[in-house]
């Protein structure tokens, strides 16, 4: 399978600890999207990379959420001290830097829940 | 306010009836994305639209975008149980790389 990877799926988790989730991007794209999705609405914009440089971070991450991309393959979302209001679907996307025509796809997501 | 707002926002129709939904902005798209979401899955690509007045035909869905490339429509004949959904618009704008989502709409197609 070919596809983005997201790990783990599901996270349960206490309040106040700490999480980090895994994408693993297409192989030959070069760009990397991550999104927060609740219900029953479209995914909101956290932050996205170009190789490894994180080129643009939303004003809903705040200073417990930090994402990285070290070698510009896989990336990890880390979410610190999570509250309840953190609970949601976190989706991973890759593309080819294609200019205004980016065919996004997208992994399977990680359910995140803060009991 | 959000950039891309869809309308409408739930739909539930009879197997076989047609059905548009609009995703809408008042900004310029240098392209724009339909896709589809399963309950607990990612979006999945449907079709990406680039040229103003585009239209595009995925068996029974046709996507268009707007003349302007401000806006695109999705249009879906005779549907079927199997088209049960989110359905979501994402746009990239011109002179930003970042592909931002519409609000969604929610279709169920009733047997």
């Amino acid at each position: 399978d070919t596809g983005v990877s997201q790990d783990p799926r599901h996270k349960i988790t206490k309040r106040g600890q700490n999480v980090t989730f895994r994408c693993d991007p297409i192989s030959e794209h070069n760009r990397l999207y991550w999104y927060r999705q609740t219900l029953g609405q479209g995914p909101e914009f956290l932050t996205y990379f170009q190789n490894e440089a994180q080129l643009e971070k939303s004003r809903l991450l705040s200073d417990r959420f930090s994402a990285e991309r070290p070698k510009g393959s896989f990336s990890t979302l880390e979410i610190q001290r999570t509250e309840q209001g953190d609970s949601a679907m976190y989706l991973c996307a890759s593309s080819v830097n294609g200019g205004g025509n980016t065919e996004a796809f997208f992994g399977q997501g990680t359910r995140l829940t803060v009991v | 306010t959000q950039l891309l707002e869809q309308s409408p926002q739930f739909l539930s129709i009879q197997e076989g009836e047609n059905l548009t939904v609009y995703c809408n902005s008042s900004s310029v798209f240098s392209s724009l994305q339909w896709y589809r979401q399963e309950p607990g899955e990612g979006p999945v690509l449907l079709v990406t639209v680039v040229t103003g007045g585009e239209v595009k035909k995925l068996k029974r869905l046709t996507f268009q975008f707007g003349d302007a490339r401000k806006d695109s429509s999705l249009h879906i004949t005779a549907a079927q149980p199997g088209d049960t959904g989110l359905y979501l618009c994402a746009g990239v704008r011109i002179g930003n790389e970042k592909l931002t989502f519409g609000t969604g709409t929610r279709l169920t197609i009733i047997p």
